[in-house]
């Protein structure tokens, strides 16, 4: 079956512009979350959607914020992007029943570089 | 707040030998612990899915055993192969889970 797509892969911004990121998750899957992973900070939560809710956040300015469409499909968006944006951005889906006791699948990423 | 701790951070070995990662975490209170690899560049990998109830999955030469009463996970590695060489994460819950910062593993040939 298709794993969890993102898109674009790569992506570079100048400072102060605005980026959307896609996510299509596994056929099924309801849950869609969002990380940010940098060398200095590890993989770090961003929030977390489920059927079209936003079910968890983690400590991210504003300027982060996401969304979720009725066929589970993930946007993330980052308005007036700085420096230090500049990260891979993974996201993950899994079937997000009650219980939490779904396992996470990964998408491959999107390399987003602020010049 | 959840914290887990992976140790070691960096780990080299020769090929062939058997190995242990190590995952430690504060909160018990878990739905289920997963480890995955990592390679450069690349998403992440499901390795391991360990439920709460569960104690030990096993894949392969891969085995993955959880005890919450003393927060800990290892992660099993028999017969290293060079292709082994990865970051290895392990992560708590779901939802918003905890990751660790990995154990960054090479398998020298």
């Amino acid at each position: 079956k298709a794993g969890v797509t993102q898109t674009p892969r790569y992506l570079i911004k100048t400072r102060g512009q605005q980026v959307t990121l896609s996510c299509s998750p596994i056929s099924g899957h309801r849950s869609v979350s969002w990380y940010q992973q940098t060398p200095g900070q590890g993989l770090q939560f961003l929030f977390e959607y489920f059927s079209e809710t936003q079910r968890n956040k983690g400590n991210f300015p504003g300027r982060f914020s996401g969304r979720q469409f009725s066929n589970s499909r993930s946007e993330m968006n980052v308005s007036t992007l700085e420096l230090g944006d500049s990260a891979l951005y993974l996201c993950a889906s899994s079937r997000g029943g009650t219980g939490y006791s779904d396992g996470y699948t990964f998408g491959s990423g999107t390399r987003l570089t602020v010049v | 707040k959840q914290e887990v701790t992976q140790i070691p951070a960096a780990l080299s070995v020769p090929e062939g030998e058997n190995l242990v990662l190590n995952c430690s975490f504060t909160d018990s209170a878990i739905y289920n612990l997963q480890w995955f690899r990592q390679d450069p560049g690349k998403g992440l990998t499901s390795l391991l899915l360990i439920q709460s109830s569960q104690r030990e999955q096993t894949s392969g030469r891969l085995n993955a055993s959880l005890d919450k009463s003393s927060g800990r996970s290892t992660l099993y590695i028999a017969a290293s192969q060079p292709g082994d060489s990865a970051t290895y994460l392990c992560a708590l819950g779901a939802g918003k889970s905890t990751f660790g910062d990995g154990t960054t593993l090479t398998v020298k040939p």
